[in-house]
């Protein structure tokens, strides 16, 4: 079975700060891996994808990715009270299919 | 461009009742998928479809089937709803790029079985 964990949180920063998530994979073939913020009673919406180990940027989202440890993690730096969200962490199985974890709740207070 | 739309929004069912939710997106998209989202189990695939005229199982495909009408629709179908059946439905679509498959959600149907 193929999975991504996360921790369930919450996780609770304070306005400002830098939040981490993390999240670890368990398939070694996976080839790209998927970050999606989901607003409570909404849907999943894509913020971040990466495929090359190392670090990817765009505005306050950071991703990173090490394939040897089976780690991906997602900073977001400046946190804003809008950014509390639950955040998935996904992977690609092959086929057109992500495996999903079943997220991380972030609470940004002010 | 209404990305990927879902119709409807909010249903109730009595057990042993059956419907179709519909799912469609404009953005040319090959391959559309269809989740449940329930507390604790994050998203789990039902269905998929790679390209016009294929479908697949995913990982909890039983009591559901689908049918991919054309490029743009995809319509998940309950035969005999069941309380375990009681979720958020979501729709999403895919195009392939060179090394990933960025999926894109529509907005979710929420699915009370009594």
């Amino acid at each position: 079975q193929k999975e991504v964990e996360q921790n369930s949180g919450p996780l609770s920063v304070p306005e400002g700060a830098i939040a981490s998530l993390n999240c670890t994979y368990s398939d070694r073939g996976s080839q790209s891996f998927f970050w999606y913020r989901q607003y409570s009673g909404k849907s999943p919406e894509l913020i971040m994808s990466i495929y090359s180990n190392g670090d990817k940027e765009d505005g306050r989202f950071t991703a990173q990715l090490n394939k040897a440890s089976q780690y991906v993690s997602l900073l977001i730096r400046d946190s804003q009270p809008s950014d509390s969200a639950t955040y998935l962490c996904a992977s690609n199985t092959g086929f057109q299919k992500l495996v999903f974890g079943t997220g991380t709740r972030l609470l940004v207070s002010p | 461009n209404a990305g990927v739309t879902q119709t409807p929004k909010f249903q109730v069912l009595k057990t042993g009742q059956s419907m179709t939710l519909q799912c469609a997106q404009d953005m040319n998209h090959n391959s559309m998928y269809w989740y449940r989202q329930d507390p604790g189990m994050g998203l789990r695939l039902i269905y998929y479809s790679a390209s016009e005229g294929t479908t697949d199982k995913g990982e909890v495909p039983n009591g559901y089937n689908v049918s991919r009408l054309n490029k743009r629709e995809f319509s998940l179908r309950l035969e005999s709803a069941a309380p375990s059946q009681t979720s958020v439905y979501f729709c999403a679509s895919s195009e392939a790029g060179p090394m990933f498959y960025e999926q894109y959600f529509g907005p979710g149907t929420r699915l009370t079985v009594t």
